[in-house]
């Protein structure tokens, strides 16, 4: 069945280093891929998404595009934030509305 | 963006009783409403998706008798886990999803729930 797999965690940076959490799935058909974080206390919430290989997706920073010859889904960051720090979930859907999800990657930010 | 509230957010009990986890939409109303269930390190796992007026929708070895949903009015749905045993301890999360497509679930902050 469809699956999602990323990088173990946790991931400790420094303020301002460069980002990489790294996300490959498998699936039948062409899903929508997403990134979800989770900030400490907070419910998921949905931070880019691509619904087609080659799109990327972006938000606060944030990139990652969808490579279908590699089935993957990678997220970067150039420059990290203490604020940054939290769970992230690479996720997929493969055509509606319900979504697979990652096992969540914890990012420590350090000032 | 939309807003989701769970209640409790942390819940310890005996073996053996039940407990009811709420999940409330506080903007908008949602006809559909998910569960999930997340075991430390892993993931979200799909549960059921809550139709408000109807039975909800169990994915494959979820145990309907087991985890009770009720989705009463478009703004509230609630999970019963009964007879809850040790093994049930888990962090439940909801979602609801507002217009149709997968990136319009908004979800809550989960309930973390401990069966001694």
């Amino acid at each position: 069945g469809d699956s999602v797999t990323q990088m173990e965690g946790p991931v400790t940076l420094s303020e301002e280093a460069f980002l990489t959490i790294n996300c490959t799935y498998t699936a039948t058909g062409y899903p929508s891929l997403f990134w979800y974080v989770q900030y400490p206390g907070e419910g998921l919430q949905l931070l880019l998404k691509a619904t087609k290989a080659d799109d990327k997706g972006s938000n606060k920073g944030f990139e990652a595009t969808y490579r279908k010859e590699t089935t993957s889904f990678h997220l970067e960051k150039g420059s990290v934030q203490v604020s940054d720090s939290a769970v992230y979930f690479c996720a997929l859907s493969p055509s509606d509305d319900k979504i697979i999800f990652g096992k969540g990657t914890r990012l420590h930010i350090l000032p | 963006g939309a807003v989701v509230s769970q209640h409790p957010s942390w819940v310890i009990c005996k073996s053996g009783t039940s407990v009811k986890i709420e999940c409330r939409s506080l903007d908008f109303q949602a006809t559909t409403m998910f569960w999930y269930r997340q075991f430390p390190k892993q993931s979200l796992m799909l549960m059921a998706t809550s139709n408000e007026g109807s039975k909800a929708t169990y994915e494959q070895g979820v145990e309907k008798d087991k985890f009770l949903i009720n989705h009463a009015s478009l703004t509230l749905s609630t999970l019963t886990v009964t007879s809850a045993h040790p093994e049930d301890s888990s962090f439940y999360i909801c979602s609801k999803l507002t217009s149709g497509g997968a990136d319009t679930q908004y979800f809550g902050p989960g309930t973390r729930l401990t069966v001694l």
